[in-house]
């Protein structure tokens, strides 16, 4: 089942805008991750943050964490083509499993 | 963090038949998980493979449809048995752990066709 979900569902902008994802989960986590899949091959790591931070940055990205929320948001600062993908959010059960569980998922497009 | 090789990339199945696909990691690890993809849709967990243990399956996914074996540190395979078109989809492996600051590595996938 899915933990949460993401918004918006799709996102088309201009290369050079910023791109904004936002993801709700439901249960307590220890932290929460950024992933990127491009045409629906194997999913790379962008980022974590962990429940006690609030902002974390890497690069052009910047995310986001509010726990009383249960929210969090990927912001992509000056997108480029490349950057066309979908982009999930993930949450570890916060037990002993170590399982992921992700969010629905954002398809964001970059158009050249 | 690991290198995972997970194999076949893609396959095109007849219905009824089986499927295995096969991971191999680079360095030993506690846990590997399976996820399955559905065509436009997130990543849903079928199992955690912990080496020497049973298989722990998630809800809505059991032993008999998508044995799995995980017969060292390193190797696990996850079979899709009696498939039926319903069953196409992207199959992931992975490895990882909550406590690192790297995240989880994911296997390239293989993309399977029930025909």
């Amino acid at each position: 089942s899915q933990q949460g979900e993401e918004d918006p569902q799709a996102l088309s902008i201009q290369e050079g805008e910023n791109a904004t994802m936002n993801c709700s989960y439901k249960t307590s986590i220890n932290n929460l991750q950024w992933y990127r899949q491009n045409s629906g091959r194997g999913l790379v790591h962008l980022i974590l943050i962990r429940s006690n931070e609030r902002e974390k940055h890497s690069g052009r990205l910047r995310v986001t964490l509010d726990t009383s929320k249960k929210s969090s948001s990927l912001l992509i600062t000056a997108s480029r083509a490349a950057d066309t993908a979908s982009y999930f959010c993930a949450t570890d059960a916060r037990d002993s499993s170590y399982k992921l569980i992700f969010g629905s998922g954002t398809r964001l497009l970059v158009r050249p | 963090s690991a290198v995972i090789s997970q194999k076949p990339s893609r396959d095109i199945c007849q219905r009824g038949t089986s499927l295995t696909i096969q991971c191999q990691v680079d360095s030993q690890v506690t846990m590997m998980f399976w996820y399955r993809q559905q065509p436009g849709q997130s990543l849903t967990l079928i199992a955690t493979a912990n080496q020497g243990s049973e298989a722990t399956y998630e809800s809505g996914f059991v032993i008999d449809k998508f044995p799995i074996s995980r017969p060292n540190l390193t190797f696990s395979t996850l079979t899709v048995s009696n498939m039926s078109p319903e069953d196409s989809s992207i199959y992931l492996c992975s490895v990882g752990d909550t406590l690192s600051l790297h995240g989880y590595t994911f296997g390239s996938g293989t993309r399977l066709t029930v025909v």
